[in-house]
């Protein structure tokens, strides 16, 4: 069972272009968070995606980001017009449902953004 | 709103050595706690979940211990060695599916 997978693994884009960052969770899972890390700083929450429905947006900046999960096909991270402080690894991850408390999130290894 | 901190930032040690690293919540109705661990440039690798309703986890030369009501966690790792040198990160999932990340503590362990 392959693990979460994501790419491109490293994506450099100028000011102004769009990002799409690509997820596939693990098989037979059908929820997908994703999280950003800026540096220096810790991951911080963006989206919960299941399939063809957001479920919690709360960390994803209002303008420029979105996310969807199609029925199928991998999960898609888009930043439109990217300006420099979107420099960042952007980590995918996914769970089965149902999920309990003792079940955790596994993670992809990120792409890593980098906008001249 | 949850907020995480791991204490020390960074910590050296010779091999061999045994180690405590710190991760205080603050808020304490939590599902779980997590403690991950990540390599430069690679993913997190999940290492020890702890449920609400346990005290501790252990894994080979890994205990991680969970006290809610003081909203405090600690990862000891035992006889240390040189390819447990990463980043530990500390994350908290307060029922809402999202997690609650710290800023990690960068482990160097010299041979």
């Amino acid at each position: 069972n392959a693990g979460v997978m994501q790419n491109p693994r490293h994506l450099v884009r100028r000011r102004g272009q769009e990002a799409r960052l690509r997820c596939s969770p693990m098989k037979g899972h059908s929820h997908v968070y994703w999280y950003r890390q800026l540096p220096e700083e810790g991951l911080k929450f963006m989206v919960y995606l299941q399939k063809e429905n957001i479920i919690d947006e709360s960390g994803m900046p209002k303008e420029r980001f979105s996310a969807e999960f199609p029925k199928e096909g991998p999960s898609i991270l888009r930043i439109q017009q990217v300006v420099r402080g979107d420099s960042a690894a952007y980590f995918c991850a996914s769970s089965p449902p149902p999920r309990g408390a003792a079940d955790t999130q596994y993670f992809g290894p990120g792409t890593r953004l980098t906008v001249l | 709103k949850q907020e995480v901190t791991q204490i020390p930032a960074a910590l050296s040690v010779p091999e061999g050595e045994n180690l405590v690293l710190n991760c205080s919540f603050t808020d304490s109705a939590i599902y779980n706690l997590q403690w991950f661990r990540q390599d430069p440039g690679k993913g997190l690798t999940s290492l020890l979940l702890i449920q609400s309703s346990q005290r501790e986890q252990t894994s080979g030369r890994l205990n991680a211990s969970l006290d809610k009501s003081s909203g405090r966690s600690t990862l000891y790792i035992a006889a240390s060695q040189p390819g447990d040198s990463a980043t530990y990160l500390c994350a908290v999932e307060g029922g809402s599916e999202k997690l609650v990340f710290g800023k990690g503590t960068k482990l160097t362990v010299n041979p």
